[in-house]
Order: C-alpha cells, then sequence, then structure tokens
C-alpha cells in the first residue's frame, strides 16, 4: 500500500484568491488522481497527472482553473484559481495501486470560501 | 460509460443490528468492484474489493459484500454494526481510459444506540 499526505488539512480563502494543496507519496508512483467532493456529493474526478506530460482533464474541468504540477514520481500539486464559494469541497489526490484498479486516497483538503 | 448507483442515500439502524448497503454496477466488460468508506472528517479508505474468484470478499471489520453478476449488484452486509460503522460508504468501479473510479453517491450509515 501506499502512504499519502496532503498539505493544507483545511483551509479558508477569500473569493478571488489561488490556493495550491500538495499531495506526497511515500513510494514511485505513474498516474496520480485528483478528484474534487462537493458538501454532500460523491467524488468526481478533476484530472489525471502522470510524470513528465501534461495533466488530463476531464469534462467540465480546466487547465486554466485547476493548473496541476507533477515534477516527479512522487509529489503533485492542485491550484484552485480565483476561487468563489462554489470550490468550496474537499479535494483528493489518490494514486493507482497498479493492475486492479485499487486506489489510495491522500486525508483530503477541506476547502471552504467566503 | 460505466456507472454506479446506490440506491439508499441514508441508513439508519440500531447498534448490533445487520445492516446491507446496496449497490449496483452498470457493465459490459470485466468487473473490479471496490466499497470505501469514509469516517467523519477522514479521507477515503478501501473497504474490500472483488477482483476475481470468490465471490463473497470479506473485511478484517466484519463486513463482507457479495458479487451478483446476474443482478449486477455488490451489496455490502454486516451482520451486527456498531457506534464506530458510522460513516459514509461508497460503491465504485473502474471507468474511462485514465484508469480512474467511477464512484455513486455514497450511502450514510448512521448507527444509533
Amino acid at each position: 500500500s501506499a502512504v499519502i499526505s496532503q498539505k493544507p488539512s483545511r483551509d479558508i480563502c477569500q473569493r478571488g484568491t489561488s490556493l495550491t494543496i500538495q499531495c506526497q507519496v511515500d513510494s514511485q508512483v505513474t498516474m496520480m488522481f485528483w478528484y474534487r467532493q462537493q458538501p454532500g456529493q460523491s467524488l468526481t474526478l478533476i484530472a489525471t497527472a502522470n510524470q513528465g506530460s501534461e495533466a488530463t482533464y476531464e469534462s467540465g474541468f480546466v487547465i486554466d482553473k485547476f493548473p496541476i504540477s507533477r515534477p516527479n514520481l512522487t509529489f503533485s500539486t492542485l491550484t484552485v484559481s480565483n476561487m468563489s464559494p462554489e470550490d468550496s469541497s474537499i479535494y483528493l489526490c489518490s494514486v493507482s495501486a497498479g493492475f486492479s484498479y485499487e486506489q489510495y486516497f491522500g486525508p483530503g483538503t477541506r476547502l471552504t470560501v467566503t | 460509460a460505466q456507472s454506479v448507483t446506490q440506491l439508499d442515500s441514508q441508513v439508519p439502524v440500531f447498534e448490533e443490528a445487520p445492516v446491507e448497503l446496496r449497490c449496483n454496477y452498470s457493465s459490459s466488460v470485466s468487473v473490479y468492484l471496490f466499497w470505501y468508506v469514509q469516517y467523519p472528517n477522514q479521507g477515503l479508505q478501501l473497504l474490500l474489493k472483488y477482483l476475481s474468484g470468490s465471490t463473497l470478499v470479506e473485511s478484517i471489520n466484519g463486513f463482507e459484500a457479495e458479487f451478483n453478476k446476474s443482478q449486477t449488484s455488490f451489496h455490502l452486509r454486516k451482520p451486527s454494526v456498531h457506534i464506530s460503522d458510522t460513516a459514509e460508504y461508497f460503491c465504485a468501479v473502474p471507468g474511462g481510459s485514465q484508469g480512474n473510479l467511477i464512484f455513486g453517491k455514497g450511502t450514510k450509515l448512521s448507527v444509533k444506540p
């Protein structure tokens, strides 16, 4: 299994500002995923980040709003840009365990935008 | 496209009662199925998974789920729940070309004394 940490664990931000969320894994992984969990909702994939290539975004999510970096095989960042109250969510990063599609999740970053 | 349906958004039960959380999936290809649990203010943890073999899979804390191909279901059961089982439970299947998971909307299990 993989151990994943995220920073910050929570934050309260003002609208119009940006927040960068960090995700650190204790082992090298090829693919990292960023999900959003809006209040009372399920998880929705934002994008997939592979080291050495541009992130692949799901429909409804764009790079200008959610830029992602993946500088090496153990680290990734997600930035939530120009925030509005609708961006208030839990943001989770995850990594694939391998061929079985099993994923390990970080503890999440709880973001509140005022 | 793959999809997962969790029929119950909330399930309140009394401690030591049995519980079943329902999950149905749509798939015409090989199936991998997962249940994740999210305790209050925490991230997701894998509870159990079906990859192949025995259709009945068990977790270390007494939950079990049975893969039923004919009914396209993967219901989660526990014969006697504890207060500590209070959490939100998500059923998931692989989806998309990125290797990501598709999650159901979740079922909030509330165990009352």
